[in-house]
């Protein structure tokens, strides 16, 4: 039982290149969620997913997409890498009830 | 006002020290609280839940307060392991499927 894992763990892009960070979550989890954590600041939710097929805005959703296609797993794209990116990203999952998330180890992402 | 709210710290104390942090929260619907626990470049993980009529797990005690919208961490007989961010989180304002996570306290533990 792996729980949570992120894919890379680490990633540097040039501004203007694209990628996408994998979230896999071996729990049965319904619920997921992207977040990203920078310096001095707390958890900011980018977006998330209540279920295979469906994906909504968090608080900070511009320059990223995300696509739930299977329940296990829940991808974050960024289309056109900004500086202002670079940040460390986790992902989340959980059930309904209880509330309690379950985390990745992080992707750190650098857009230089 | 933000939907939480927590003293950034740093509380730096020393080992053996009982030491106290604060949260609040805007949402007077909201029913689920949990504090979680962040190491240096980790990921966070829940240190417990916070119920209603305060809750105890060894060195560490959660309290509610409905009426105030707050709620409390206490750590009693600090150790150096104790360092880390804690997390105040609080089940969303405006769908029962986002939780939204406080800033953080950083606490020092020192020799």
């Amino acid at each position: 039982n792996a729980g949570v894992t992120q894919t890379p763990k680490f990633r540097v892009l040039k501004t203007g290149q694209s990628m996408t960070l994998l979230c896999a979550q071996d729990m049965n989890h319904e619920y997921m969620y992207w977040y990203r954590q920078d310096p001095g600041m707390g958890l900011r939710l980018i977006h998330y997913s209540v279920g295979e097929g469906t994906t909504a805005k968090g608080e900070v959703p511009d320059g990223y997409n995300v696509s739930r296609l299977k329940k296990q797993n829940f991808l974050l794209g960024l289309e056109s890498a900004a500086p202002s990116q670079t940040s460390v990203y986790f992902c989340a999952s959980r059930q309904p009830t209880p509330y309690e998330q379950y985390f990745g180890p992080g992707t750190r992402l650098t857009v230089t | 006002r933000k939907e939480v709210e927590q003293d950034p710290g740093p509380f730096n104390v020393p080992e053996g020290a009982t030491v106290a942090f604060n949260c609040t929260y805007s949402n007077s619907a909201s029913q689920s609280f949990f504090w979680y626990r962040q190491d240096c470049r980790k990921e966070p993980k829940l240190l417990m839940s916070v119920y209603s009529s305060g809750n105890e797990d060894g060195r560490f005690t959660a309290q509610l307060n409905r009426a105030s919208q707050y709620i409390s961490l206490l750590i009693r007989d600090s150790k150096l392991s104790d360092s880390a961010t804690y997390l105040c989180v609080v089940n969303g304002e405006t769908s029962y499927d986002k939780v939204i996570f406080g800033p953080g306290t950083s606490l020092s533990v020192i020799p």
